[in-house]
């Protein structure tokens, strides 16, 4: 059983190109989460998602970053018009039974490191 | 949120138990403790997870105090492997949200 992907691994953005992250959860896993950790600094949480659904998008950025889980199709996590301070790794993870579950484990991607120039 | 403290930082010799700490004063009742380790430019990994009564995997044992306002996370004999940054995170039963909420950690260095 493949565990959560994603890609790419590395990610080279110039100021004001747009970023796509992409995150493939485990099987049987509908749902799925995104983390930020900028440099030196702890990992937060970004926004939750389920298929076709946003839960919670509490820790998004308000401009330029938005999440998408289609019903076919890996998780997106899209920055446009990225800058420097975008600079991070993101982490996806994904989890068969989301809220409400207070054993729930939530299995992590290995990341994308984004680098914008 | 209830909130977890952990100490910065943790020595270790190879081959020798570690003890890693976790205070957790507010916790509530429904609470559930969860710890996950981060190693070198790696994502986290869940660990190990418990409520009130003490929990052993393969990885590792968790032990939780009496009134639970503070737990421990011991892996038995470290390696070089364990060399990672150890979150404690503590997970309502029922939330509205699944998010997991990262402190500082703990970074674990182990010596050959």
């Amino acid at each position: 059983n493949a565990g959560v992907m994603q890609n790419p691994r590395h990610l080279v953005r110039r100021r004001g190109q747009e970023a796509r992250l992409r995150c493939s959860p485990m099987k049987g896993h509908s749902h799925v989460y995104w983390y930020r950790q900028l440099p030196e600094e702890g990992l937060k949480f970004m926004v939750y998602l389920q298929k076709e659904n946003i839960i919670d998008e509490s820790g998004m950025p308000k401009e330029r970053f938005s999440a998408e889980f289609p019903k076919e199709g890996p998780s997106i996590l899209r920055i446009q018009q990225v800058v420097r301070g975008d600079s991070a790794a993101y982490f996806c993870a994904s989890s068969p039974l989301g809220t409400g579950k207070g054993q729930e484990t939530q299995y992590f991607g290995p990341g994308t490191r984004l680098l914008v120039l | 949120d209830a909130k977890t403290t952990q100490p910065n930082s943790m020595e270790s010799n190879e081959e020798e138990p570690v003890h890693l700490p976790c205070n957790h004063s507010t916790i509530s009742g429904t609470d559930y403790i969860h710890w996950y380790r981060q190693l070198p430019s790696q994502g986290p990994e869940y660990v190990i997870h418990g409520l009130t009564s003490n929990v052993n995997n393969r990885m590792a044992s968790l032990a939780i105090a009496e009134d639970r306002k503070s737990s421990t996370l011991i892996l038995h004999r470290a390696t070089l492997r364990d060399a990672a940054v150890y979150y404690c995170i503590l997970r309502p039963f029922s939330s509205n949200t699944g998010k997991l909420i990262f402190g500082q950690g703990t970074t674990l260095q182990v010596k050959p």
